[in-house]
């Protein structure tokens, strides 16, 4: 059964980056038939979908977010990255790394416990 | 980007009762639609994908329906741990987007 762990600060100023990762267990990132994605859960309770990698290390973003995001992928220690630049107190979220099945199957059917960020000085 | 409407934004409800939820897409997503359930401080869980498969181990009580624009997700007899929050959400394309949630209080 796969598990994913986020991990990272709590607490970010603004203007600065955030920077979170998701240790998988129980599959691989480096095998086919998954995107790894990260969601985040804004303090109203709407979910955004933030992006997704590929095992080719093909990434998607959502272009409705204003900060500049990058995901990476590490299969040497079987995790995968998010980073956000330049973040605001809009960024101020419940952070979920998941998996979504690839194809026509993007449902999220394993997420990570969460992790909270607050962008503050 | 498709938008998905949920309603009711709340809904109260005793145990043993009949439950729905609608979500509605701005445009046809054909049945590419998944539903959630989220207690306090957890992560969303899977319950729900392609409209109306309900994913491993999800109890016959939930269950779904729809298609195109017009979706529905019920719980026939409500039991005391299905009190909760439920989130749609499309996969037609990027971006993923999801419903607003539907809260379920006693």
């Amino acid at each position: 059964q796969v598990q994913l762990q986020e991990s990272g600060p709590g607490l970010v100023e603004p203007s600065q980056t955030l920077s979170l990762t998701c240790s998988v267990s129980g599959a691989s990132v480096r095998s086919g038939g998954f995107y790894w994605t990260w969601v985040r859960q804004l303090p109203g309770g709407g979910l955004e979908w933030i992006g997704y990698i590929y095992t080719s290390g093909a990434a998607y973003y959502n272009p409705f977010l204003k900060t500049p995001i990058s995901i990476s992928l590490d299969t040497s220690e079987n995790r995968f990255s998010l980073s956000l630049s330049s973040v605001t107190v809009a960024d101020s979220a419940v952070y979920y790394c998941a998996r979504a099945p690839d194809g026509n199957s993007n449902w999220l059917d394993s997420w990570g416990q969460g992790i909270l960020v607050a962008v503050t000085s | 980007d498709v938008q998905m409407t949920q309603s009711p934004p709340s809904l109260s409800a005793s145990v043993g009762d009949s439950v729905s939820i609608t979500c509605q897409a701005s445009q046809d997503i054909r049945h590419y639609l998944s539903w959630y359930q989220q207690k306090p401080g957890k992560a969303p869980k899977l319950l729900i994908f392609d409209a109306a498969t309900l994913a491993a181990g999800v109890p016959s009580r939930f269950s779904g329906r729809g298609s195109a624009t017009h979706f529905t997700f019920t719980i026939s007899s409500l039991q005391p741990e299905d009190f909760a929050t439920y989130f749609c959400q499309h996969y037609l394309n990027l971006p993923l987007t999801f419903g607003g949630g539907t809260t379920v209080e006693i």
